[in-house]
């Protein structure tokens, strides 16, 4: 079945750091770029970050640049989100989504959502 | 940075009657070289992830209904849904791509009369 897993939430302190990943299944990973898109409880969505196939090119929202780190392990089909310097309005569930696209650049709409992980910032 | 202002906030409409969705873009998401306008549509139901309705502003995605239908150009666009069924309940999302940074209309919540 093509799926996006992510794992790697949790509750973590203002100022701390956590690592998110997203194991993907049944798809050419390295042919898709991949994006983190987060949703504040009871709030609407937010980009956060997208990477292309290769991993060459990354791009951030400012509200997370010089904090966020996208990566992507493509022999192990799993994208990351290094998370540091976490505020309380970090707070929410990130999603890991894949990229309509399928030719490496992307497009940046997204046809393939995983269930979410929760990180909640908070002392 | 692209705005995208979405209205209403929400809306109730009664079952097998029409939805009408809009999206306003603080700047032309027409791409003139390709002349494709650079815009989706999400559903998201309680619980769930997003879901893929419509991209280049009126394709329709894989699997989705062809009640759902979308429309407009430039920086005015809407979603409809021909006949409202009691499964459509949901949050809907107009989200650009034209440029990064990617973002999304805050939103317009769908009930039934």
């Amino acid at each position: 079945e093509v799926q996006l897993l992510e794992s790697g939430g949790g509750l973590v302190q203002p100022g701390g750091s956590l690592r998110l990943s997203c194991a993907a299944s049944e798809f050419t990973f390295s042919s898709c770029a991949m994006s983190w898109v987060r949703q504040a409880p009871g709030k609407g969505l937010e980009w956060v970050s997208g990477i292309s196939g290769s991993g060459g090119s990354t791009y951030y929202a400012d509200s997370v640049k010089g904090r966020f780190t996208i990566s992507r392990d493509n022999s192990k089909n799993t994208l990351y989100l290094q998370m540091s310097s976490l505020r309380a309005e970090d707070t929410a569930v990130y999603y890991c989504a894949k990229d309509h696209g399928g030719m490496g650049a992307g497009l940046w709409y997204f046809d393939l959502w995983g269930r979410g992980t929760l990180v909640t910032v908070s002392s | 940075d692209i705005v995208m202002t979405q209205s209403p906030d929400s809306l109730a409409v009664s079952l097998g009657e029409r939805a009408t969705i809009n999206c306003k873009s603080s700047q032309s998401v027409l791409y003139r070289s390709n002349n494709k306008n650079y815009l989706a549509w999400y559903q998201q139901k309680p619980g769930q992830p997003p879901r893929l309705l419509i991209y280049w502003a009126s394709t329709r995605e894989s699997g989705v209904p062809d009640r759902f239908s979308g429309s407009g150009s430039g920086t005015d666009f809407t979603l409809t849904i021909s006949s409202l069924q009691a499964e459509d309940v949901a949050v809907y999302y107009c989200q650009q791509y034209y440029s990064t940074p990617i973002t999304f209309g805050q939103g317009t919540r769908l009930e039934i009369k």
